[in-house]
């Protein structure tokens, strides 16, 4: 059970928008910013977004980033076949000391 | 560029012990926090640790605390973490990432604990 909670899949025709929702608490999402990552099976994960809304050098502006007290999202829009794989959210806890992820979330692409 | 090299999985039995290293290269090593996070086969990811730039704090998730320990030297841009006391659920793909933020990921390297 992971301490930020993120659907499991999520899909989405090319061409369309796509959202992912990472719902913590008070003591991660609402006291810190989030940063979202991006796998690729048998790879290791990449810096999409941090801190809230910032994207890396690198990253095309269809990857965005949003938060609003508990929760926070991450879009996709223009989906392209290459944008499946697995997002993870991330946060640190305070009540923790930790860095808590999300239980990641696997975009297909129909 | 920004390189970071895993070193030191492998296969281990139940309550044994294992040192992991990363190698770090492209940045000015002794100025960013580091961190391990792991990946158990056909899971999510966990992160396991992290140290302050001098090494002065660490923080640990519950269920290393105790047995896993994370240090690093900075002379030689060098990051680690021993692993004693290991159980079967410590088996994963363990990464170290740059930063605060874990902008920077190498490819990691497999742990197994296993008899």
């Amino acid at each position: 059970q992971s301490v930020l909670t993120q659907p499991p899949s999520a899909s989405g025709t090319p061409g369309q928008r796509v959202t992912i929702s990472c719902s913590g608490s008070s003591s991660n999402i609402g006291s810190k910013t989030v940063n979202w990552y991006q796998q690729f099976p048998g790879t290791a994960p990449k810096l999409l977004i941090y801190s809230n809304n910032q994207r890396p050098s690198g990253v095309p502006d269809r990857f965005s980033g949003s938060k609003s007290g508990t929760s926070a999202s991450l879009a996709i829009s223009g989906l392209q076949s290459e944008d499946e794989a697995d997002y993870y959210c991330a946060a640190w806890d305070d009540s923790l000391n930790a860095w808590v992820f999300g239980g990641g979330t696997k975009l297909t692409v129909l | 560029e920004v390189q970071l090299v895993e070193s030191g999985g492998g296969l281990v039995q139940p309550g044994g012990s294992l040192r992991l290293s990363c190698a770090a290269s492209g940045f000015t090593f002794s100025s960013y926090w580091m961190n391990w996070v792991r990946q158990a086969p056909g899971k999510g990811l966990e992160w396991v640790a992290n140290i302050k730039e001098d090494g002065s704090e660490k923080y640990y998730v519950d269920s290393v605390k105790g047995r896993f320990t994370i240090s690093r030297d900075n002379a030689k841009n060098s990051l680690y973490l021993q692993m004693n006391s290991l159980r079967a659920e410590d088996t994963a793909v363990y990464y170290c990432a740059s930063d605060t933020s874990m902008v920077n990921w190498g490819q990691g390297t497999l742990v197994t604990v296993s008899s």
